[in-house]
């Protein structure tokens, strides 16, 4: 079935590093990407999407790049905040799987000032 | 903007009880999800529903009934609790079904004594 892989569980910066967490992704079809953020004590929030190969999505200084070669599209930014401290969920809907979104397990990312 | 409550925001249970969680959207969509999440595993969908009066089985959904009786509200029980139910439990509210952003509530977190 469909899946999503972040290898990164936690991830500790310090303001102004540079961020990339990996997300690759399994599916039948031709999948919307997603990514997601999670504050502390809210619920996840879309950062952004991507419909098709080589589109960028970006948000708030966040970006990534839909990669069908690769099945990847990593999370990145340039320089990361304190306020950037969150889980971040990649996800994906696949059309030709009964589209229902699969989320990754998500990576926690804690930037100290 | 998207507004999805849900009640009680925490709880706790004993085993063998029986909990009802309560979920609200004023966006006027018709899909509504129930996920839990838990450390290392991300989010999994449990039930939906694409219309009042019905439901569907997600992933996970062993353990928990789901009811929608109207477009705006949609209730996970837990006819029995057990400790393996200790998580967060996020609703969630789309327009359509999958390729759309999907508006999360703040979440429940439940505790299975």
């Amino acid at each position: 079935g469909d899946s999503v892989t972040q290898t990164e569980g936690q991830v500790a910066l310090s303001e102004e590093d540079f961020l990339t967490i990996h997300c690759n992704y399994s599916a039948s079809g031709y999948p919307t990407l997603f990514w997601y953020v999670q504050y502390p004590g809210e619920g996840p929030q879309l950062l952004f999407r991507a419909s098709r190969d080589k589109e960028k999505g970006s948000s708030r200084g966040f970006e990534a790049t839909y990669d069908k070669g690769t099945t990847s599209f990593h999370l990145r930014k340039a320089s990361v905040q304190e306020s950037d401290s969150a889980v971040y969920y990649c996800a994906l809907s696949d059309p030709s799987n009964t589209n229902k979104v699969v989320f990754g397990t998500g990576t926690r990312l804690q930037v100290l000032p | 903007e998207a507004a999805v409550t849900q009640s009680p925001r925490s709880k706790v249970a004993v085993t063998g009880g029986k909990v009802t969680l309560s979920c609200h959207q004023t966006n006027n969509h018709d899909y509504m999800y129930w996920y839990r999440q838990d450390t290392g595993h991300g989010l999994r969908l449990i039930h939906y529903s694409y219309v009042a009066d019905s439901t569907e089985k997600g992933d996970i959904p062993d353990g928990y009934k789901a009811s929608r009786p109207s477009q705006e509200n949609f209730s996970l029980i837990l006819e029995l609790a057990s400790l393996s139910q200790t998580a967060v439990y996020f609703c969630a509210s789309t327009p359509d079904w999958g390729q759309d952003t999907q508006y999360f509530g703040p979440g429940t977190r439940l505790l299975v004594l």
